[in-house]
């Protein structure tokens, strides 16, 4: 079965330069969402997409933005890149489902790309 | 704002030991899921509950749902090596249907 890919899987900045990370759901997934992961930490929300609008916001700097395309790919930028960002990025989908008076989304995560700022 | 604490942080248990992790929420819960994330890996989604008072098993996995929808549990019987890994649990808010993650419980397994 298919899974969320995520391209680069490893990337390597300087500080102040910038990032794009890539993300490709699942097919037919609904939702994009964009994590940030340090080492031994939970993976922190940043951001999500429903049908390629932003759906909710979480602890996602000024300095990145992101977007969902209309071939469902999205796309993280980072900008002004600090140390601090060093971390794992991962990519996840869902398919909202209503069945039974509940709703299921459980997350697909991708790999993940390991970003390293020097 | 709105927490889900989970503990402990860490666990080490013998191979064979039992292995239990829990999540409390300050506000009731939509649902909560339950993922895992091996070493060098992604979170792999395991189980959803949505029933106060849900208990589902997975093998050596039990899941629980508390009455009031504001704790969740996972126990493992009697670990094996493949179990090593660290087990998140993510509730969604009744409330803004946001999703919250605990800080996860890394499971060792000692040598």
């Amino acid at each position: 079965a298919a899974g969320v890919i995520q391209s680069p899987r490893h990337l390597i900045k300087e500080k102040r330069e910038t990032a794009t990370l890539k993300c490709y759901p699942i097919p037919r997934h609904d939702t994009v969402y964009w994590y940030q992961q340090g080492p031994g930490q939970d993976p922190q929300f940043l951001i999500s997409f429903y049908e390629k609008m932003q759906s909710d916001k979480g602890s996602i700097p000024d300095r990145f933005s992101a977007q969902q395309f209309s071939d469902y790919h999205s796309e993280l930028n980072m900008s002004s890149l600090e140390l601090g960002d060093s971390a794992l990025y991962f990519c996840a989908s869902s398919l909202t489902l209503h069945l039974n008076g509940t709703t299921r989304y459980e997350q697909y995560f991708g790999p993940g790309t390991r970003l390293t700022v020097t | 704002g709105q927490q889900v604490m989970q503990i402990p942080q860490y666990q080490h248990v013998q191979e064979g030991e039992d292995f239990t992790t829990y999540c409390n929420s300050s506000t009731t819960l939509s649902n909560i899921q339950w993922y895992k994330q091996r070493p060098g890996g992604h979170p792999v989604f395991l189980i959803q509950l949505v029933k106060s008072g849900e208990v589902k098993k997975q093998k050596r996995l039990t899941f629980q749902f508390g009455e009031a929808k504001k704790n969740s549990s996972l126990h493992i019987t009697a670990t094996q090596t493949t179990d090593v890994g660290t087990y998140f649990c993510a509730g969604l808010m009744d409330s803004n249907y946001q999703l919250i993650w605990g800080a996860g419980t890394k499971l060792i397994i000692k040598p």
